[in-house]
């Protein structure tokens, strides 16, 4: 089960870290991922970490543009911006792969707004 | 960046047809191969694994092949509650990317 962080509201230019806990055994083994989906649009895939030595990858259209990391210590995943943007108002999901199976969060709602 | 497409991008269908949705890769991805369907405000549901794999409590109405670059999933006779995007997924441990999405909706 993942469980993640409740809504957030920020003003352009702030920095928000959101989380994802995992429950079960073996979280620095299976890869976790986040998802954005903009408001009425389609599932965007944006990276995914291996929490055991942290093997970070970004797809192209995210890359530099948000940071996943996880604290192992106490099976959390994260997805933190330094500087927000109208744009990233969104729903994100984070999900895991385990043994060929994804589970997935319950979403975070992002809204950035003046 | 291996590329998923899906078509088509939205369908209408009667209650009991056969409905057919393809999703094709740019290049060979095995049977790394997820489907899901999602209702607005809801999170997207996983339908089939590896291509073909019927997750537990999915109907059986429900099915997935294809490998390599090709893939499809079918519902065998379309029901009211299937009303939903549906969307395929490339995972590996290099990347995890989506179609963009197929919306069906009734006749």
């Amino acid at each position: 089960q993942l469980v993640q962080s409740g809504a957030e509201v920020r003003k352009p230019g702030e920095s928000l870290k959101i989380s994802c806990q995992a429950s079960g055994p073996g979280f620095s083994n299976y890869w976790i991922g986040w998802v954005r989906q903009l408001p009425g649009k389609g599932l965007e895939w944006m990276g995914i970490i291996y929490p055991s030595d942290s093997d970070t990858r970004y797809s192209s259209s995210f890359q530099g543009q948000v940071t996943i990391s996880a604290d192992r210590s106490i099976d959390t995943a994260y997805l933190h911006w330094s500087s927000l943007k109208a744009a990233d108002t969104a729903m994100y999901y984070c999900l895991r792969l385990v043994f060929g199976v994804f589970y997935w969060g319950q979403g975070t709602l992002v809204t950035v707004s003046s | 960046d291996i590329q998923m497409t899906q078509s088509p991008s939205s369908l209408s269908a009667s209650v009991g047809d056969r409905v057919t949705i393809t999703c094709r890769a740019s290049r060979a991805i095995h049977t790394n191969l997820a489907w899901y369907q999602q209702t607005p405000g809801k999170v997207p549901k996983l339908l089939i694994s590896a291509a073909s794999t019927l997750q537990s409590g999915v109907p059986s109405r429900f099915s997935g092949s294809g490998s390599g670059t090709d893939f499809t999933l079918t519902i065998s006779s379309l029901q009211p509650e299937d009303v939903a995007t549906y969307y395929c997924q490339k995972y590996d441990s290099v990347s995890w990317t989506f179609g963009q999405g197929t919306k069906v909706d009734l006749k």
